[in-house]
């Protein structure tokens, strides 16, 4: 059975990092695109960045590009964000997301139960 | 931009939905896809390229349109079906979008 499950998640207080992780199984890792998504409470989903199966092409939603970093390791079939400069509009739950293997990025077809992430003073 | 209109639509088990997803900009080899997802629940893949149903979908379950206007269809409402749909932008160009999302109720 595949598993995201993701960890990291907290309060902090706007301008501070955090850094989530999901840990994955039940599939091979590295052959597959992945995705962190975000939906606020209440509110719906929103795409914020994705990265390819060996870490190159990290690709950034607009609302988080400059202070959001993807990563992954391979090895620990692992899948990270950094969250810098957070402001309270990041305020969500962060789901880690797995791609469809079919043609198509973006298209997620395993989700994580999600960590969720509070920005407050 | 992907708009989802309306954003709450009431219907009762037994009738069919049609729930509407309007591109900014024309939708690249019809990568649109349809999520649905539960109260408490993680968002579960529907339809994709439009039209095509993912594994384990009822047919049911139907998607269509082209270009900057797509449609799901619900036949037969189940009392599970009650939940929150968002379209999808996907392909080679991130941002890989979402609708805001409509709300059956």
């Amino acid at each position: 059975e595949m598993q995201l499950v993701e960890s990291g998640g907290g309060t902090a207080q706007p301008g501070r990092s955090l850094r989530l992780s999901c840990s994955v199984s039940g599939f091979k890792f590295d052959d597959y695109f992945m995705y962190w998504v975000r939906q606020a409470p209440g509110k719906g989903l929103e795409w914020v960045s994705g990265v390819s199966w060996n870490g190159a092409d990290p690709a950034y939603a607009d609302s988080v590009k400059g202070r959001f970093t993807i990563s992954r390791d391979n090895a620990k079939k692992s899948l990270y964000l950094q969250m810098n400069s957070l402001r309270p509009e990041d305020t969500a739950l962060y789901y880690c997301a797995k791609q469809l293997p079919i043609e198509g990025l973006g298209l997620i077809d395993v989700w994580g139960q999600g960590t969720m992430v509070t920005v407050s003073a | 931009v992907l708009t989802q209109s309306p954003g709450a639509l009431s219907f009762s088990p037994g009738e069919s939905a049609t729930l509407s997803c309007r591109a900014s900009q024309t939708i690249v080899k019809n990568y649109l896809a349809w999520y649905q997802q539960m109260p408490g629940r993680t968002p579960k893949l529907l339809i994709y390229g439009a039209s095509t149903r993912a594994a384990g979908i009822p047919d049911r379950f139907s998607g269509s349109g082209s270009g900057t206007d797509f449609t799901l269809t619900i036949n037969r409402l189940e009392p599970e079906d009650f939940a929150v749909y968002y379209c999808q932008k996907y392909g080679s160009s991130p941002p890989h979008t979402f609708g805001q999302g409509t709300k059956l109720e």
